[in-house]
């Protein structure tokens, strides 16, 4: 089982500011099988990005993703107040799929 | 504009099942993979199963294998999960999810239901 591990648990930042979300999976997985979601309470999470790095469609360039080996990165180049949330990396290659425990973006 | 509609909540006792439904609209139901997905406080997201209503042969987590079914009716363009024996473990929030890609089981979801939460309680 790849056991994702997302840093940090919480990222407090403000509107404007960059923020820089990790994703280390426990062993060397493809990046094509990886995806980023957004959850925000009460609602169900939205694909933002799959593949490592392709954006869903309706998702802003500010959200972009990149990969190397076991690392993982989501980065929101500048945040909106729409962006305070939490964020889910996915990955899907054998069995089961797994999903990070969440890096909450809280408003600073 | 797909959408997915779930069923409503639930409250089971220990050992039972529960059977949740998600209505498709708006789009091609037979050729998108349906997944289900738990979200508990404990284990945060969780993949139990999907299927390609199309083939109709579900794929399952390996730890759901054996408690859980999931089923697809073309001719309503519904899913279902039907979980057995229920523990308070399995209380969450039970969402449905569609698989971008057409014919493939995978774990890019890009249209998800609303949730629908099951309380397990004596």
């Amino acid at each position: 089982e790849v056991v994702l591990t997302q840093s940090p648990g919480t990222l407090s930042l403000s509107p404007g500011e960059r923020a820089t979300l990790s994703c280390r999976a426990s062993q060397s997985v493809s990046g094509s099988l990886l995806a980023w979601y957004q959850q925000k309470p009460g609602q169900a999470p939205r694909l933002l990005i799959y593949a490592a790095s392709s954006r869903a469609t309706g998702v802003p360039d500010r959200f972009s993703g990149s990969d190397s080996g076991t690392d993982f990165t989501l980065t929101i180049s500048r945040l909106e107040p729409e962006d305070f949330a939490v964020y889910y990396c996915q990955h899907f290659g054998g069995s089961p799929w797994t999903f990070g425990q969440g890096t909450k973006v809280e408003i600073k | 504009q797909v959408q997915l509609v779930q069923s409503g909540a639930e409250v089971r006792k220990p050992g039972s099942s529960v059977k949740v439904s998600c209505k498709a609209s708006g789009g091609t139901f037979r050729t998108h993979a349906i997944s289900w997905v738990r979200q508990t406080p404990g284990q945060g997201l969780e993949w139990m199963g999907g299927i390609v209503p199309v083939f109709g042969t579900a794929d399952y987590g390996q730890m759901f294998q054996g408690r859980v079914t999931i089923t697809a009716d073309e001719s309503t363009s519904t899913a279902y999960i039907e979980l057995r024996s229920l523990t308070s473990d399995d209380t969450a929030v039970y969402y449905c999810a569609r698989g971008l890609e057409q014919y493939r089981l995978r774990g890019v979801f890009d249209v998800w239901g609303q949730g629908t939460m099951v309380t397990v309680s004596a």
